[in-house]
């Protein structure tokens, strides 16, 4: 069956550690995003790519970085520069070019700062 | 700056009772409006509205877009607990990404 895998789904993280959360989709979508969820504020984008190795910053990219070196990877690094990075992390994918009127949601990845 | 606001914020209904969550927008460019619901971890899509006053349905879930009030209400009738989790509305505005509003947390005691 086609979808996003997320993982890990829980990650903890010590202050000054880098860590990537992992992003895969066998839908062959072309564009795919990073969204920070915290409570009462939904989501909020991080970063997006529309093709391979293009990226774009979202409203919220200080102190995230990503790659995407193929088109069914797009992983999220989370650096010791993001002060505040206990949130709840949720990749979407989407085809580009065709109005199909929906991300499609990975299972999320639960961050928090030991 | 487009925008997307959700109300109420939070609901607490009991079985049986029936619901509407509202989302209205304020965007540069309005091509679609979304709703999700989201239990646990990922959201699943519910509808696509693109156009006013045509009601898209699904079982107990309906919902219509009103264009000239810049909103949509989502109504859910004879709840269940089932239907407790988060509703996320977000519009498609011909931009790079959708905008989110903030979700409704619905939760239905038995």
């Amino acid at each position: 069956d086609g979808g996003i895998t997320q993982s890990p789904k829980y990650l903890f993280r010590k202050e000054g550690q880098n860590v990537t959360l992992s992003c895969e989709q066998n839908l062959n979508h072309d564009a795919m995003y990073w969204y920070r969820q915290d409570p009462g504020q939904g989501l909020r984008l991080i970063y997006y790519s529309q093709i391979v190795n293009d990226f774009q910053k979202g409203d919220i990219a200080e102190g995230y970085s990503v790659s995407r070196e193929k088109k069914e990877s797009f992983p999220l690094t989370v650096t010791s520069a993001q002060k505040n990075p206990t949130a709840f992390y949720l990749c979407a994918s989407i085809p580009t070019g065709i109005f199909s009127g929906g991300y499609t949601f990975g299972s999320g990845t639960r961050l928090t700062v030991v | 700056e487009d925008k997307v606001v959700q109300s109420p914020l939070s609901l607490v209904v009991h079985e049986g009772d029936t619901v509407t969550l509202n989302c209205s927008y304020e965007v540069t460019n309005f091509r679609s409006l979304l709703w999700y619901k989201q239990e646990k971890k990922a959201p699943t899509f519910l509808f696509m509205l693109t156009s006013s006053g045509i009601e898209k349905k699904s079982g107990r879930l309906s919902s219509i877009l009103d264009k000239k009030e810049l909103s949509s209400i989502l109504n859910i009738t004879a709840t269940q607990t089932g239907d407790s989790a988060i509703y996320l509305c977000a519009v498609d505005n011909y931009g790079q990404n959708f905008v989110f509003g903030p979700g409704t947390r619905l939760s239905v005691l038995p």
